[in-house]
């Protein structure tokens, strides 16, 4: 079964990092580009950032560009998103998601159950 | 960057009605163009891309049609267990940007 599994979320202080984990499992993990995409309380899905299959494309949405670093380690099957400078705004459900084909840029067949992150003092 | 457009952002209908929901994007996106339906409390699910290609296992009454900027999502028979927000998505090029969603509601 193809499945993803988020971790890493929490409770943070503004100016705070946190790192998200998504293990996949059921899919050949390198041959799929994956993204991760939010949703803060109440509110619509907002993308955060994509990442190909390989590793060595990566784009992020304007929001978070320059804060956020996506990652992946094709050894654990495992995407990450490094978060720095967390602003209160950031705080949502984040989700990963596995690409439909195998274009780094594609819809989102699969998604985690997400991880909830919430910035506060 | 392009922007993803939906209408309305609410409906509310009745069981068996037929329902439309629109998406514009701001620039053309060719048929790059995915529909997710997220029922409270749940992860989004795809159910169109392609514009108009149902996902597996999703029911024959969502269907999917438009190019270019202008899309719709169809739901033909309204179902109690289609209450949900459904959102649009462009996939062209990243940013892999979402519309604003639609809330369907049985009156």
């Amino acid at each position: 079964e193809v499945q993803l599994m988020e971790s890493g979320g929490g409770l943070v202080q503004p100016g705070g990092s946190l790192r998200l984990s998504c293990a996949a499992s059921g899919f050949t993990f390198i041959s799929y580009g994956m993204s991760w995409v939010r949703q803060a309380p109440g509110k619509g899905l907002e993308w955060v950032s994509v990442i190909s299959g390989s590793g060595g494309s990566t784009l992020y949405a304007d929001s978070v560009k320059g804060r956020f670093t996506i990652s992946r380690d094709k050894s654990k099957n495992t995407l990450y998103l490094q978060m720095n400078s967390l602003r209160a705004e950031d705080t949502a459900v984040y989700y990963c998601a596995k690409s439909t084909g195998t274009r780094r840029d594609d819809a989102f067949d699969i998604w985690g159950q997400g991880t909830m992150v919430t910035v506060s003092s | 960057d392009i922007q993803m457009t939906q209408s309305p952002s609410s409906l509310s209908a009745s069981v068996g009605d037929r329902v439309t929901i629109t998406c514009r994007a701001s620039q053309g996106i060719s048929n790059y163009l995915a529909w997710y339906q997220q029922k409270p409390g749940k992860v989004p699910k795809l159910l169109i891309y392609g514009a108009s290609t149902l996902q597996s296992g999703v029911p024959s009454r969502f269907s999917g049609s438009g190019s270019g900027t202008d899309f719709t999502l169809t739901i033909s028979n309204l179902q109690p267990e289609d209450v949900a927000s459904y959102y649009c998505q462009k996939y062209n090029s990243a940013p892999l940007t979402f519309g604003g969603g639609t809330k369907v509601e049985i009156k």
